[in-house]
């Protein structure tokens, strides 16, 4: 069965902390992204990777970085937490070829305070 | 301009009636996928149905069908015979081109919809 597991679901930081998400996938796929979601803004794309030590910026990548060290495993970095930066954060996964499903693991809520 | 737009903040139906979700997107290229995701209130997405933009025929999985109007720029989510576990978000989304990075989907803002007795 697919498998997205992102490492926590629930957390508090303080503002000015550095915070690490975890995502890892069990299906060999090429791509990974992060998502934040926002009541009344949808899903918006944080960063992508589409390879190993790859990664293109998403839509609003400021205040975020990622790391991809090995395929499974996609990582969120927040350098230095801020309130703004409270929100909902999803992990998701694909096969490289275009079409494919995108698999989301079950999101991580993040409260900065 | 908005790539993804979902008029319907929310939306109740009653239950075994069918129930239909908006999406328009607007996109150049000639190459598209529309997706539909459900989103329970646990929080994961939940992948319902895709469509290509080449694709002759609507998209069908079980209760849900999208009806999709390429010329209307439009991609809405028909649920029928709803259920009281159908109670959700739901988010429409596209992915446009092929290269590169050609799995990135672009959401809507998401439709909450409630299934009453």
């Amino acid at each position: 069965d697919v498998k997205v597991t992102q490492s926590s679901r629930y957390l508090v930081k303080r503002t000015g902390e550095k915070v690490f998400l975890e995502c890892v996938q069990d299906m060999d796929h090429e791509n990974m992204f992060w998502y934040r979601q926002d009541p009344g803004l949808g899903l918006r794309l944080i960063y992508f990777s589409y390879d190993v030590k790859m990664k293109e910026k998403g839509d609003i990548p400021e205040g975020y970085s990622v790391s991809r060290e090995k395929k499974e495993r996609f990582s969120l970095i927040l350098e230095s937490a801020s309130t703004n930066q409270t929100s909902m954060y999803l992990c998701a996964s694909s096969l490289g070829r275009p079409g494919n499903t995108i698999y989301f693991g079950e999101g991580s809520w993040l409260t900065v305070v | 301009a908005q790539k993804i737009t979902q008029t319907q903040p929310g939306m109740f139906v009653q239950e075994k009636e069918a129930v239909t979700l908006d999406c328009t997107y607007d996109t150049s290229d000639p190459s598209y996928g529309l997706f539909w995701y459900k989103q329970p209130s646990s929080g994961e997405m939940i992948f319902l149905i895709y469509q290509g933009s080449y694709d002759q025929q609507n998209a069908t999985e079980g209760r849900y069908s999208l009806n999709f109007q390429k010329a209307r720029k439009s991609a809405n989510l028909v649920i029928s015979a709803s259920q009281l576990g159908d109670s959700a978000m739901y988010f429409c989304a596209m992915r446009e081109g092929w290269g590169g990075g050609g799995n990135k989907l672009t959401f809507g803002t998401g439709t909450q919809l409630k299934v009453e007795l």
